[in-house]
Order: structure tokens, then sequence, then C-alpha cells
């Protein structure tokens, strides 16, 4: 089974809008962590957040917020005022205590932002 | 933050030959190391953990003969595809961890082989 699920796999919304991408993780771990990087065309992963499984706080930054929900294992990622520079492959991924820390990524969605 | 380098950032080769990628932590020592490969338009896939002063470590499915990998140092881990054929040409990607568990990643090392 699927660790990390990213059912969305591609999604186009035009600048300016809002757009939440999905993330729903499996694990019977207590201990992890959860992440989400950004992809550009370059191929360079961005990091943008971390966060482990004792912090449920939803979490802000700039256009950027997070929804961690452990009743549903979900860590969904939005993005407000969506621009043109946000298009990339947004990946959510998974690491467990268990596992030696590997990170472990969902198959990611790529976002089109339409001027 | 920590940073994470990868050498070459392209390389083409022939087929039948052997390439070598190398993988720094720049600013900081890692004990492990970790290395992805990604296909086009596909998600990131682990292929082993490469463990300094120890053998790697290769998840199901990944040819350790096929994917050298040596962590000779506590800032260096380099993977050599053996035998390079068009099929394993693909973007392969680095990761360390820090002694505070935080896992930075290079910038990637795409490989194209002819």
């Amino acid at each position: 089974a699927q660790k990390v699920t990213q059912a969305q796999t591609e999604i186009s919304v035009v600048e300016k809008e809002d757009v939440t991408l999905d993330c729903v993780y499996e694990t019977r771990d207590t201990t992890y962590y959860l992440f989400w990087y950004k992809q550009p065309p370059s191929g360079e992963l961005v990091f943008l957040i971390r966060r482990n499984s004792f912090d449920e706080q939803n979490e802000i930054s700039g256009r950027y917020s997070w929804n961690f929900q452990k009743s549903t294992s979900s860590f969904n990622f939005t993005i407000t005022a969506s621009q043109v520079v946000d298009s990339a492959v947004y990946f959510c991924a998974l690491s467990e205590e268990t596992r030696d820390d590997k990170i472990i990524f969902g198959k990611g969605t790529r976002l089109h932002i339409l001027p | 933050g920590a940073v994470v380098s990868q050498h070459p950032s392209w390389v083409i080769c022939k087929s039948g030959t052997s390439v070598k990628i190398e993988c720094r932590s720049l600013d900081f020592q890692a004990t492990t190391m970790f290395w992805y490969r990604q296909f086009p338009k596909q998600s990131l896939m682990l292929m082993a953990t490469s463990n300094e002063g120890s053998k790697a470590t290769y998840e199901q499915g990944v040819e350790k003969d096929k994917f050298l990998i040596n962590h000779a140092s506590l800032t260096l881990s380099t993977l050599t595809v053996t035998s390079a054929h068009p099929e394993d040409s693909s973007f392969y990607i680095c990761s360390a961890i820090t002694g505070t568990y935080e896992q930075y990643f290079g910038p990637g090392t795409r490989l194209t082989v002819t």
C-alpha cells in the first residue's frame, strides 16, 4: 500500500486563485515526520516544511499554509493568491522513526498556475 | 540551512561505460546519505542508504552490483552506475542527514546514456 497518497496528479488554476494540494499518509509509527517539497522545472528540490507527528498545529508561512490532521491522516497544503511562479511539482513525503528516517515520497501533484 | 552538492550536474555517457556521481555535504558531516532516482514525470524513489564506514543498504529491487555506493568519508558518498544502459538514464538525487536529523537534498545529477 502507498504510504503517501497524492490523489491529484495535475491541477490547473488561474493566477490569484487559492489552491489546496491534498496528501494522505499511512503509518503505524507514533513518531514520524511529514514534509512538503517543491520541484520546479530545474529539478532541484525546494524544502517547504517539516512537521513532526506530535505537532498538529496548523502553520502559515506567507501565502503558504498547512493543515495537519492526524484523525484523517492528512497533511494538506494550501497556496493562497497563487502566482505563476508557484507552478511546479509538489511532493508530500513521510519519514518514520522505525525506517531510519528514510523519506518516502508521494507521486507528486503537478500544479499549473495560468496567467 | 546546510548545503549538499552533487557533481556532475549532468552527464552523458555511452552504453556499456560506467559513470560516477559524487554527493558532498559542504558544511556538515553526514554519517548517512541517501540516493534517489527520478524518472521523467515520476516521483523520487529511494535506491539505497549510504553509511559511512560500512556497506550501503539497498531497497528492494535495486541491483547493488549495478549501482555501487561508497561512503568514503563523512562528507562524501559516491554512486557509480556500472555498465550503464539507456534505461539507466534518469535524474539521480542524493540527500544527507545532519547531526540533528535534518535531511538536505542535493541539486541532482541528470544522467543520459546513449
